[in-house]
């Protein structure tokens, strides 16, 4: 079966850095995706990995390793308005987005 | 404004009811999904329309029908509603490629649906 697993809350403080970690199961494999979403909003995209290693985007990365089926989203210089939900998504072999359940990002000040 | 719009935003409906959500999207964004969102949960993939025809659907009933119209628009229609249809439901269509080549998937911001 196909199955994405990441954790369902983390807390981290404000400056900090937090890493949100995501295994996955897809039937082929193209791609993985992560996107954010605040409470009552659509999920908006932050990333995509295909290639092994990490991109870099602003005060974001993404990680991917595809021989142990391995995503982490890195956010640093954490901002209150970072408390979002963190999706991570792989794109299977028909192209179609498989979702974890989203992991719950809290910011303290 | 991510360039896809949905409507109503929010609605309420009784259990047996029929509902239809729609959605409009950019111009040449031919490929539409549908999307339904539990609370804390990730999008449980509905039914996704090419040109006009279903090309691809998740583990949904029938009673959850769809239609893409010419002008790139699109309906999702819930018949018999039960009281666990009661989520957000969420239209994406695939935006110009990322920088990394990808086709993004670009949602709009959803049309949340309570069934009492």
């Amino acid at each position: 079966g196909q199955n994405i697993d990441q954790p369902t809350e983390m807390t981290a403080t404000e400056g900090a850095i937090v890493q949100i970690n995501c295994t996955y199961q897809t039937s082929g494999f193209n791609g993985l995706f992560w996107y954010q979403q605040h409470a009552g909003e659509a999920p908006t995209f932050l990333s995509y990995n295909v290639l092994d290693g990490l991109e870099e985007k602003g005060r974001f990365s993404s990680f991917l390793s595809r021989s142990k089926g391995y995503s982490y989203l890195l956010l640093k210089e954490l901002q209150m308005k970072d408390s979002a939900s963190y999706l991570c998504a792989g794109l299977d072999s028909n192209y179609q987005l498989i979702w974890g359940a989203g992991t719950k990002l809290i910011i303290k000040p | 404004e991510t360039g896809v719009t949905q409507s109503p935003t929010h609605l309420i409906k009784t259990r047996g009811q029929q509902v239809t959500l729609r959605c409009s999207s950019q111009s040449g964004h031919n490929t539409v999904s549908w999307y339904q969102q539990a609370l804390g949960q990730g999008p449980q993939f509905i039914f996704q329309y090419y040109r006009e025809e279903e090309n691809g659907r998740g583990n949904f009933p029938p009673r959850f029908s769809g239609l893409q119209f010419p002008n790139y628009s699109s309906e999702l229609n819930v018949n018999a509603l039960e009281l666990d249809d009661s989520a957000l439901y969420l239209c994406a269509s695939y935006s110009a490629a990322s920088s990394s080549g990808a086709n993004v998937l670009t949602f709009g911001a959803g049309s949340r649906l309570t069934v009492l």
